[in-house]
């Protein structure tokens, strides 16, 4: 069974701090891995997106990597703000199907 | 601002009653995929449509839940007979191509729908 494990479930950080999301998944054929922010009762913003050629993305504050041999990706939000809180969520596909696979993601609160 | 459009956005509905959910794909798009989200859970793929064609339906449940997405007109997905655990937010996204050819899948803001 295809899975995604994101750990922590829920985190809260003092502005400032610099921190890292994990994300493990069960299929090593992946085709690519993003990561998603998703406000509440809103929808999902693509943040990364990392082929399975790619060991990592950066973009802004934020980095992400795979290690497909580990079956395991991190976001790495540099420098956090309070308005980086939000849920993470981190999806793969497997090669050869259309369907995201998602973890239940991380409650991130970052206090002013 | 051409994204992905859902509408709409919270439905209440009583058990036994249809619910209606429709997704207008970003302009030039022609893959929709619908997930749902059910409360404390992550999204789950329900089904993949092109136009006219449902591509991978294996998410959708067998019984009264059904998609379209017709040549002209926004992608429908259709819930018959709603029962309370059909309560959840219901996401539809697309891309210009398959996502399997290394396209960015784009989201909307989600249809939350209650069954009371």
């Amino acid at each position: 069974k295809q899975e995604v494990t994101q750990i922590p479930a829920a985190l809260s950080v003092p502005e400032g701090e610099n921190l890292v999301l994990n994300c493990s998944f069960t299929d090593s054929a992946i085709y690519n891995l993003q990561w998603f922010r998703q406000d509440p009762g809103k929808g999902l913003t693509s943040l990364l997106l990392i082929q399975s050629s790619q060991r990592e993305q950066t973009s802004g504050r934020l980095n992400a990597s795979l290690d497909k041999s580990s079956g395991r990706s991190t976001l790495y939000i540099a420098a956090s703000q309070p308005g980086d809180s939000a849920t993470y969520l981190c999806a793969f596909l497997t090669s050869g199907t259309y369907k995201y696979i998602f973890g239940t993601g991380t409650r991130l609160k970052v206090l002013a | 601002n051409a994204g992905v459009m859902q509408n709409p956005r919270h439905l209440v509905r009583r058990r036994g009653q249809e619910a209606r959910l429709r997704c207008s794909p970003m302009k030039g798009h022609s893959h929709v995929y619908w997930y749902r989200q059910l409360p404390e859970e992550g999204l789950k793929f329900m089904v993949y449509l092109q136009k006219e064609n449902i591509i991978d339906e294996s998410g959708m449940p067998k019984e009264r839940f059904s998609a379209e997405f017709p040549k002209e007109g926004p992608s429908i997905l259709r819930i018959q007979q709603v029962v309370r655990g059909d309560s959840a937010a219901y996401f539809c996204a697309s891309s210009s191509t398959g996502v399997d050819a290394g396209n960015t899948i784009y989201f909307g803001e989600g249809s939350w729908l209650t069954v009371v």
